[in-house]
């Protein structure tokens, strides 16, 4: 089953744009992380907040997140057509189980 | 290159047959991960095998099982092939030190499997 729900289900923004995907998750987890997927391929991994942590960046990502809220956003700042791709949010619980996904956001970059 | 190499990349195959998807995780990974991705369920997490032995079963059905072999490369066993199994598997590894998972997955390139 998802864990994590991502909004919007697809968004499309001009290039130079800044996207702003949403995740909300339902039980208490060690970290969260985003991956991104281009069209069928393999995942990539994006970066990693944790439970204790409010905010991180990684060049033009910025992830936050809410615990209290069981919500985390990602930003991807100044836009490029080749940050098209399906975007999941993936928690980690910490215990004997592997990530829980999300359904992930297509975002798609106009030039 | 995530450095997670996965074969074949596609199969197609007919419902009630076997088939067999290997992975090799990135050098020095100790932990395996296999998922499936279809349509209408998302992206699965099913089993996972650190250093030979299994660690932890997600939604994984009887009909499939998966070893991990001395050299670490691991395979995902899949029988009784129903329509229904038609998905993406991905395999990941993972550094897992001294059993402790560790954070980031690297995730091969799918295998995309097609029953007919």
């Amino acid at each position: 089953s998802q864990q994590g729900e991502e909004d919007p289900q697809a968004l499309s923004i001009q290039e130079g744009e800044n996207a702003t995907m949403n995740c909300s998750y339902k039980t208490s987890i060690n970290n969260l992380q985003w991956y991104r997927q281009n069209s069928g391929r393999g995942l990539v991994h994006l970066i990693l907040i944790r439970s204790n942590e409010r905010e991180k960046h990684s060049g033009r990502l910025r992830v936050t997140l809410d615990t209290s809220k069981k919500s985390s956003s990602l930003l991807i700042t100044a836009s490029r057509a080749a940050d098209t791709a399906s975007y999941f949010c993936a928690t980690d619980g910490g215990g004997a189980d592997g990530l829980t996904f999300g359904k992930g956001t297509h975002l798609i970059i106009q030039p | 290159d995530s450095g997670v190499t996965q074969t074949p990349k596609h199969l197609i195959t007919a419902t009630g047959q076997r088939v067999t998807l290997r992975c090799s995780p990135r050098s020095g990974d100790l932990s395996v991960y296999w998922y499936q991705q279809s349509l209408d369920q998302g992206l699965q997490f099913l089993i996972q095998y650190y250093n030979g032995e299994e660690r932890a079963k997600g939604n994984i059905l009887e009909r499939f099982s998966a070893q991990q072999f001395p050299d670490l490369h691991s395979e995902l066993n899949l029988s009784s092939l129903e329509l229904g199994d038609s998905a993406l598997y991905f395999c990941a590894s993972s550094v897992d030190g001294s059993g402790v998972r560790s954070a980031e997955q690297y995730f091969g390139p799918g295998t995309r499997l097609t029953v007919t």
